[in-house]
């Protein structure tokens, strides 16, 4: 089955910088990747997504980019802003006709310091 | 539009004892996945059903079983408690039909077994 393996774990920033986290996965017929955003207490929310076909995509202040021959896809989020402090979760998934089941990574922390 | 909506919120049981979980599907969407997600993990997907029948199954044992209603609502049911069951379990729902298939989470039932 797939594997979604997310770096890092945790990622400390302060107010205005950027945050990169990276996300691998196995299966080369993965054909669609969401981004999910979860603050405590709440269910993960979906913040961007990306299919195979699309090598980027941006909105606002949060892009992402995927490299299908690396098997490797990031989130990117700029000037950041301490609401941005939450745990983000990158998910891969096959299928159609809807039947996507995402495997999800391990998470990262993203902490935004004031 | 109301989203995803799940109760109870949290739950507390005992080993052995047995539980059910409910939710509630965004207006418009016909198919219902339920996740487990263990405190700093990712959510592993236990099944998902779309026209009353359970469509895909991830690895979770017959312990778990669930059931879709006309009204494309769904229950999860879980026997013979285990404290290892003890993590959030989430409900998202997704469109068959739609363009995207994008799963959109609920708030989550913490299970507590004790």
């Amino acid at each position: 089955g797939e594997n979604v393996e997310q770096h890092p774990s945790t990622l400390s920033v302060q107010e205005g910088d950027s945050a990169v986290i990276k996300c691998t996965y196995s299966d080369s017929a993965s054909n669609y990747f969401p981004w999910y955003k979860q603050e405590l207490g709440k269910g993960p929310q979906l913040i961007i997504d990306i299919r195979s076909n699309v090598g980027e995509k941006k909105d606002q202040r949060i892009a992402v980019t995927l490299n299908k021959t690396a098997k490797h896809f990031s989130l990117h989020i700029t000037e950041t802003q301490p609401e941005d402090s939450a745990v983000y979760f990158c998910a891969a998934s096959m299928g159609s006709g809807g039947s996507y089941i995402p495997t999800f990574g391990r998470g990262t922390s993203l902490i935004v310091h004031p | 539009d109301a989203g995803v909506t799940q109760s109870p919120t949290h739950l507390i049981k005992t080993r052995g004892q047995q539980v059910t979980l409910r939710c509630s599907p965004k207006s418009g969407h016909d198919t219902v996945s339920w996740y487990q997600q263990a405190l700093g993990q990712g959510p592993q997907f236990i099944f998902q059903y779309y026209e009353e029948e359970e469509r895909q199954r991830g690895n979770f044992p017959d312990r778990f079983s669930g059931h879709q209603f006309p009204n494309y609502s769904s229950e999860l049911n879980v026997n013979a408690l285990l404290l290892g069951d003890s993590a959030l379990y989430l409900c998202a729902s997704s469109f068959v039909g739609g363009s995207t298939d994008t799963q959109y989470f609920g708030p989550g039932t913490r299970l507590t077994v004790l």
